[in-house]
Order: structure tokens, then C-alpha cells, then sequence
């Protein structure tokens, strides 16, 4: 069974460019979320998809920050236009489980896409 | 607001002796604790967890003990392996499927 996988791996970019992060969660995994790992500091949760629905973005620093996921499947998560804060490791995870009771399942990591904003 | 918090940012133990990792936190509704294991250019990877119903958890060479009325964990790693070097991050939750909230993480390094 294939992981969750980020592309790209890095990116570097330049200040008010504008960038895509892609995430394929684990086939059949209804939850998806996105993090973020800043200057090796502690990993902070941006947002939380279940199946195409935000259930919880309350973790987004702003509005340059777009998270998508169409149909439920792979999400894409915008940075429009960057920032130097913006640099960091953003990691997407995914679990099983849609429903209240169904729920304990282990979140699993993708390797992250390094962000580097010049 | 930081509400789970690993103190020690770097462990360096011996081959074949205990480690003693530590996580504290401040919300009493986080009702499950997780402890993950990250190498350098890859993700966290799962490595054990635990109720907030049981005080402690045992899977093979790791153990994680919970200690709710000092709202304190630990993850007991014997014997110490070469492979166990790597960075520990602590994380609880409140629900079943909500997001994680993670310490800073603790490096470890397990020398010959």
C-alpha cells in the first residue's frame, strides 16, 4: 500500500511569487490535513479536510493560504503571494475514518515539502 | 499558546541503555497521546500512543506511561539502538479525529 506522498520535495521561491503544494493522502483515507514545521520548532496543523469538506481550518495563518481538495481525493494547498515566514516544511497527513466513533485512526505523514521563500 | 511541551531538546544515550524521553502538557481535554519518530527528510513517522483512560502502553522495546494528575507522559525506549537516533516529537489531541498538537521535539542520539 503506497504512503502519503508531497510533491514537489523543495521549492524555492521568491517573495510574492506564488506556490502549489500537492498531497495524495493513503487510498480510502476520508481525513486529510496539513502541517507545518517552521525553524525546527514544534510541527503546527494548518487545516483538516474530511473527504472534500474544510472540518477544520482554524490552524491557517492567513488568507494568502488556500487549501484545497477536490472530489476527496489529492489536496493542494496555495501560497499566494509568499512571504520569508512563509519558509518552512509543510507535511500533509491522512486517517481512515469519516464519522464520530470511527475515528482513532493513526494520522500518517508524507516527507514533507521544504519551502524556502528568498 | 503551546499546550504540549517537550523541555529537553537533545538526549544522547548509550547502546543498550535506557531512554527517557518527556512531554508535558496543559489541556485537560486532550483525551489521546501519540508519540512519533522523525529521520531527517522524511515525515513523522507513528510510533505508539496512548488513552487518556490508561497510564501506560507497551509495544515491544517502547513504552509510554501517562501520568494525567501531573498531565505528563513519557516514552521509555530499552534497550537503546544505533536506529533509534532520530528526533521524538510528542502530540495529544481532543478528539477522535481532530488535529494533532505537537511538542518541539526531543533529538536523540544513541552512540556506540
Amino acid at each position: 500500500e503506497a504512503g502519503v506522498t508531497q510533491f514537489p520535495s523543495h521549492s524555492v521561491i521568491e517573495k510574492g511569487q506564488t506556490v502549489t503544494l500537492r498531497c495524495d493522502p493513503i487510498s480510502g483515507h476520508d481525513n486529510l490535513y496539513w502541517y507545518r514545521r517552521v525553524m525546527g520548532k514544534e510541527i503546527k496543523f494548518l487545516l483538516h479536510f474530511v473527504k472534500e469538506s474544510k472540518q477544520d481550518e482554524s490552524g491557517m495563518p492567513n488568507n494568502r493560504f488556500l487549501a484545497e481538495r477536490t472530489g476527496g481525493t489529492y489536496s493542494t494547498l496555495k501560497v499566494q503571494p509568499a512571504e520569508l515566514e512563509d519558509s518552512g516544511v509543510y507535511f500533509c497527513a491522512s486517517s481512515q475514518g469519516a464519522t464520530p466513533g470511527q475515528g482513532r485512526g493513526t494520522q500518517y505523514f508524507g516527507p514533507g515539502t521544504r519551502l524556502t521563500v528568498l | 499558546d503551546q499546550q504540549v511541551k517537550q523541555n529537553s531538546p537533545s538526549l544522547s544515550v548509550q547502546e543498550g541503555r535506557i531512554s527517557i524521553l518527556n512531554c508535558d502538557y496543559t489541556n485537560s481535554m486532550f483525551d489521546y497521546f501519540l508519540w512519533y519518530k522523525k529521520y531527517p527528510a522524511e515525515g513523522p513517522t507513528f510510533l505508539i500512543s496512548i488513552s487518556s483512560i490508561k497510564d501506560k502502553n507497551e509495544d515491544g522495546r517502547f513504552t509510554v506511561f501517562l501520568n494525567k494528575s501531573a498531565k505528563h507522559l513519557s516514552l521509555h525506549i530499552v534497550p537503546s539502538q544505533p536506529g533509534d537516533s532520530a528526533v521524538y516529537f510528542c502530540a495529544a489531541r481532543t478528539d477522535s479525529w481532530g488535529k494533532l498538537q505537537f511538542g518541539a521535539g526531543t533529538q536523540v542520539v544513541v552512540t556506540p
